[in-house]
């Protein structure tokens, strides 16, 4: 069967701090791959998405990067953390339309 | 860029009632509707989409409709229950594209 995993689930970082996060999709190969933030009862921003290896599109320009070194695997940076990054930052893979949602990670930045 | 606009942002209802939430898209190239129900602190499942090719669709006591010309579509729940209380998130797709993108979401309360 088909299954997202992202971690950590809660992450608590320091201003200036690197992040990763990363989030690997099991029983499918070539999905795409979403990064979505959604802050503190606010909606889903759609930050970065791919259609395969080494294709990142970035919606909303930041303080952030995403790379696709495999074909299942998305990973979320940042260099250097800044307070408004803080929020909850899903992935989501789509086999066709539908889209299907990791579990999240809480980021709160101190 | 395809651009979501979802109203209204918080809808109180009495048990039983219908809530009706409304969303609005920019690209006439978006061609797939879904719909997101987010409980609190929990991952969006979808619960009901539709395609261009569809007016409408029904689950129980879920539908959708669309209006492609107008670039509109609805999320009807009838009869409500306190378990229906959540955070409620339309979506469109532009063909082509892959990307999918979100409106601001809906905080539904269903008072018992």
């Amino acid at each position: 069967s088909q299954t997202i995993h992202q971690w950590p689930a809660t992450l608590v970082q320091p201003v200036g701090s690197p992040l990763s996060l990363e989030c690997t999709v099991e029983g499918t190969s070539n999905p795409n791959l979403y990064w979505y933030r959604q802050a503190a009862g606010r909606g889903l921003q759609l930050l970065f998405y791919s259609v395969g290896i080494g294709q990142i599109s970035s919606e909303v320009p930041q303080n952030l990067s995403a790379s696709r070194p495999q074909d299942r695997q998305f990973i979320l940076s940042s260099k250097k953390l800044l307070l408004s990054d803080s929020g909850f930052y899903l992935c989501a893979w789509r086999p066709q339309d539908l889209a299907f949602f990791g579990q999240g990670t809480r980021l709160t930045v101190v | 860029g395809e651009n979501v606009e979802q109203h209204p942002s918080t809808l109180s209802v009495q048990e039983g009632d219908s809530a009706v939430i409304k969303c609005t898209y920019s690209d006439s190239a978006s061609n797939y509707f879904p719909w997101y129900k987010q409980e609190l602190g929990k991952r969006p499942q979808l619960i009901i989409d539709i395609r261009s090719n569809v007016g409408e669709k029904k689950d129980q006591r879920i539908a959708v409709t669309l209006n492609k010309t107008a670039k509109h579509f609805s999320l009807h729940i009838t009869e409500t229950q306190p378990e229906d209380s959540a955070v409620y998130f339309c979506a469109a797709s532009p063909g082509g594209t892959g990307k999918l993108i979100f409106g601001q979401g809906t905080t539904l309360q269903v008072k018992p």
